[in-house]
Order: C-alpha cells, then structure tokens, then sequence
C-alpha cells in the first residue's frame, strides 16, 4: 500500500492567499513529517507533528491530523512568492529502522 | 543549525560504470539513511544504517547497492555497475535516535545522471 497521498498533485494562488495540501495515508503512524523541495533541491523539514497531537504551529505553518481519518494538512498563511515548491508529507510508522515514507508530493506555485 | 553534507552534487557516469556517492552526516548523529528520487516521482528509501551494520533495505537496494562508513565521518553509498535507471537524485540523512519526535536531517543531494 502507499503511504502519505497529497493532494492536491499541483496548486497555484496568488501571494497573500492560504495554501492548504492534504495528505492520506494508510497504516498507523508515529509522527507525520511536512518537508518542502525548492526544484532540484534538498528536502527541507518544516514540521513534525505526533500521532497524538491534531494541530500543530510554526509561524505561517499550521499543521493538522486526524488519525482516524488517517489524514493530515499543511495550511500556509498569507502565502509569499519565495513560498514556491513542491511539498511532500512523510509519515514515520513502525519499522525497525523508522525510516520515513514519502507522498507524490504537491507543487505550489505563488504568484506576486 | 548543522548540515548534512554531500559530494558530488553533479555526477556523470557510463552506463557499466561503478559510482561512489559520498555524505557527512552531522556529526552527533547514529542513523543513517540514502533514499532517491527518480525526476517528477516520489523520495524513495534505500537503506539504513546503524551501529555499521544495514538495519533496513527497500526492494530497490539490491546487490548492486553498497553502504559503508569507512570512518567515524563519511557515509557512502556505491553503485557496482550502473543502469540507466539508476538516474536520479540521491539524498542523504541522518537523525540523533530511533525516539518517536527525531526529524530526519537531509543533504542537499547528488544528481546522478546515467549515460
């Protein structure tokens, strides 16, 4: 099964909007993981929030999570052109080496 | 805030041809881990390493794929004989420990490409 499922694959606003991106997943986790890619970059982490948390705050990122649902999103606030990426989820689940599993990812274009 | 480091960050090689793609992980850290990223596709998991031994491995890392930490600094992962599927973004990282709240720390990546 895959894990960490965003949607939606692409979005697009203009700056000073709020971008939302979902992410679903299927088996229980421990954490879920917000990481950003400007293009042909490294990953960058932008938040982790625990299995037993349902929000989460880091300046103009608020994270949510519903485990029953078995879903997060990212919402970023008063959005900036250099905001322009692609974001992944990754979701941190039970394995011996807690390695994480990475969604397909949405790529967020702000326009100035 | 302390980086996880990689060399190259361009690599070309022949197809046949035997790559070692070279990381600094930070330097207080214990786990280790290299997964990739094919153009336009998800991050993938290779492998992890722990204690210099592999603790986890994808279906992706097959014999071809080699990890070492030849001293208490580096972390390499050597391709034998690439493919040209091997093409892709490698990424490195590193966290502290195993405990549920650890973010993973990544490299800025190697771009190989397969000729």
């Amino acid at each position: 099964s895959q894990q960490g499922e965003e949607d939606p694959q692409a979005l697009s606003i203009q700056e000073g909007e709020n971008a939302t991106m979902n992410c679903s997943y299927k088996t229980s986790i421990n954490n879920l993981q917000w990481y950003r890619q400007n293009s042909g970059r490294g990953l960058v982490h932008l938040i982790l929030i625990r299995s037993n948390e349902r929000e989460k705050h880091s300046g103009r990122l608020r994270v949510t999570l519903d485990t029953s649902k078995k879903s997060s999103s990212l919402l970023i606030t008063a959005s900036r052109a250099a905001d322009t990426a692609s974001y992944f989820c990754a979701t941190d689940h039970s394995g011996s080496a807690r390695q994480l599993t990475f969604g397909s990812g949405t790529q967020l274009t702000v326009l100035p | 805030e302390p980086e996880v480091t990689q060399t190259p960050s361009h690599q070309v090689t022949q197809m046949g041809q035997e790559v070692i793609l070279r990381c600094v992980p930070i330097s207080n850290h214990l786990y280790f881990y290299w997964y990739r990223q094919i153009l336009g596709q998800k991050v993938e998991f290779l492998v992890s390493f722990y204690n210099n031994e592999i603790s986890e491995k994808s279906e992706i890392f097959d014999d071809q794929f080699s990890v070492e930490r030849p001293d208490g600094s580096n972390f390499t992962l050597k391709i034998r004989s690439t493919k040209l599927e091997d093409s892709a973004m490698y990424f490195c990282a590193s966290r502290t420990y195993r405990g549920p709240n650890e973010k993973l720390f990544f490299g800025s990546g190697t771009q190989l490409s397969v000729l």
